[in-house]
């Protein structure tokens, strides 16, 4: 059974760094062509994707973003970190990971919950 | 401002049919593959249709999909009360080597 789960934190200030880990469990990461993305939105607003990294090491990142984001794998094999670097209160939403195939890149069949995130000094 | 566009509401009454739309480019769904994602109120988006038409397991036949050159369609039959909700489309797009999303459109069941 895949499931995901975020976790970080709930307040960051503006400029600072916000990191997000993504547990998989049922799958894992190191699988072929096996992906995680990051998709996130803000209070009423619609979904926006962030980013997304591949079994392969291969990753892509929304370039509308105006905070610099990197995903990478965790410390274990089934952690996907996110890190937005410089965030600014526009960053501010609820945070999803989700799992998806590099044969479906659009396509995200299992989610996580979400974790809210506030960007405010 | 969403790469894909969708109409930001739709309703229709139980029982009835409503087609929500979605409108790309040549990069995106011209290219790519369409998929839909339903979110109710306060929960995760699920997955509702992918490559196009197809239903992942769990899904009822009430929920087509289709795609015509750059546009997509969502037709739902049988309305009822819990699809009520956000719908969602998205794609891959070869422009900026990544997803992209609708807007969104929220259905009414009135």
């Amino acid at each position: 059974q895949i499931t995901l789960k975020e976790s970080g934190p709930t307040l960051v200030k503006p400029t600072q760094t916000l990191t997000l880990t993504c547990t998989l469990s049922g799958f894992s990461l190191t699988t072929g062509g096996v992906g995680v993305g990051w998709i996130r939105q803000p209070p009423g607003k619609a979904l926006e994707w962030v980013a997304l990294i591949y079994w392969n090491g291969d990753r892509r990142y929304n370039p509308a973003l105006k905070s610099t984001p990197f995903v990478s794998e965790g410390n274990s094999a089934n952690q996907v970190v996110l890190t937005l670097t410089n965030v600014d209160p526009l960053d501010t939403g609820t945070y999803y990971c989700a799992h998806s195939t590099v044969a479906a890149r659009a396509g995200f069949d299992y989610w996580g919950p979400g974790t809210v995130v506030t960007v405010s000094s | 401002q969403s790469v894909l566009t969708q109409s930001p509401s739709a309703s229709g009454t139980p029982g009835q049919s409503v087609t929500i739309s979605c409108s790309g480019s040549t990069s995106n769904i011209g290219t790519n593959f369409v998929y839909w994602y339903l979110q109710l109120p306060g929960t995760a988006p699920k997955l509702l249709i992918y490559r196009n038409h197809q239903r992942p397991s769990g899904v009822p036949d009430r929920f087509a999909g289709s795609k015509s050159g750059t546009s997509a369609s969502l037709a739902i039959s049988g309305l009822r009360s819990e699809d009520e909700g956000d719908y969602y489309c998205a794609s891959w797009d070869d422009s900026v080597s990544g997803v992209v999303f609708g807007g969104g459109t929220k259905l009414i069941v009135l």
